[in-house]
């Protein structure tokens, strides 16, 4: 079945500096890959997604790019702010069903 | 938009005990899920409904957890009896549709304690 691999678990930023968090998966046959951002005490909210057939998308400050010839995808964050502070998630989706599997997340802390 | 509900937010019960959680999902959303989220992990997904169906409950221990949609709208997921290792948080989320492009919108969970 399919596994995702997250790194860094903990990343600590200056404000208006960039972060980045990776993720790898292991089905070549998945092809969605969205990124939640979870809040202390709150569910997963989607800030962006990518599919397949595309090798960047972007919004705003966020940005993801997906390589799937090294199976590896990446959530940029560009001039960080203190409510980016939040865990992120990765996750990986590939059957018709759409059952997405999660990465561990990415601690993010963004200090003023 | 109303969002996902859920209750209770927290519970804390004994081992060998039983407890049941309870979500609405958004109005029109046919497809529902329940995850568990053990602490520093993602959210695993235990079992997804199609409308009032099952579509994929493989990864739900059957022994102890068991959930049902009736009417194809609110579900309740049950744990009985109860073991330490079944603390986490459970998420209920809900889509449109099945899988992609059918955005999953999570409920703010339930943090179950078992002591």
């Amino acid at each position: 079945g399919e596994n995702v691999e997250q790194h860094p678990s903990t990343l600590s930023v200056q404000e208006g500096d960039s972060a980045v968090i990776k993720c790898t998966y292991s089905d070549s046959a998945s092809n969605y890959f969205p990124w939640y951002k979870q809040e202390l005490g709150k569910g997963p909210q989607l800030i962006i997604d990518i599919r397949s057939n595309v090798g960047e998308k972007k919004d705003q400050r966020i940005a993801v790019t997906l390589n799937k010839t090294a199976k590896h995808f990446s959530l940029h964050i560009t001039e960080t702010q203190p409510e980016d502070s939040a865990v992120y998630f990765c996750a990986a989706s590939g059957g018709s069903q759409g059952n997405l599997i999660f990465g561990k997340g990415t601690k993010l802390s963004v200090k003023p | 938009e109303a969002g996902v509900a859920q209750s209770p937010r927290y519970k804390i019960i004994e081992k060998r005990q039983s407890v049941a959680f309870w979500c609405n999902p958004i109005s029109g959303h046919a497809t529902l899920y329940w995850y568990q989220q053990i602490l520093g992990q993602g959210p695993k997904l235990l079992i997804q409904f199609q409308n009032n169906g099952v579509v994929d409950d493989s990864q739900l221990p059957k022994d102890r957890f068991s959930a049902e949609r009736l009417k194809g709208v609110d579900s309740t997921l049950k744990i009985q009896p109860a073991k330490l290792e079944d603390s986490a948080v459970y998420l209920c989320a809900s889509s449109l549709g099945l899988g992609p492009p059918y955005e999953q919108y999570f409920g703010p969970g339930t943090r179950l304690t078992v002591t």
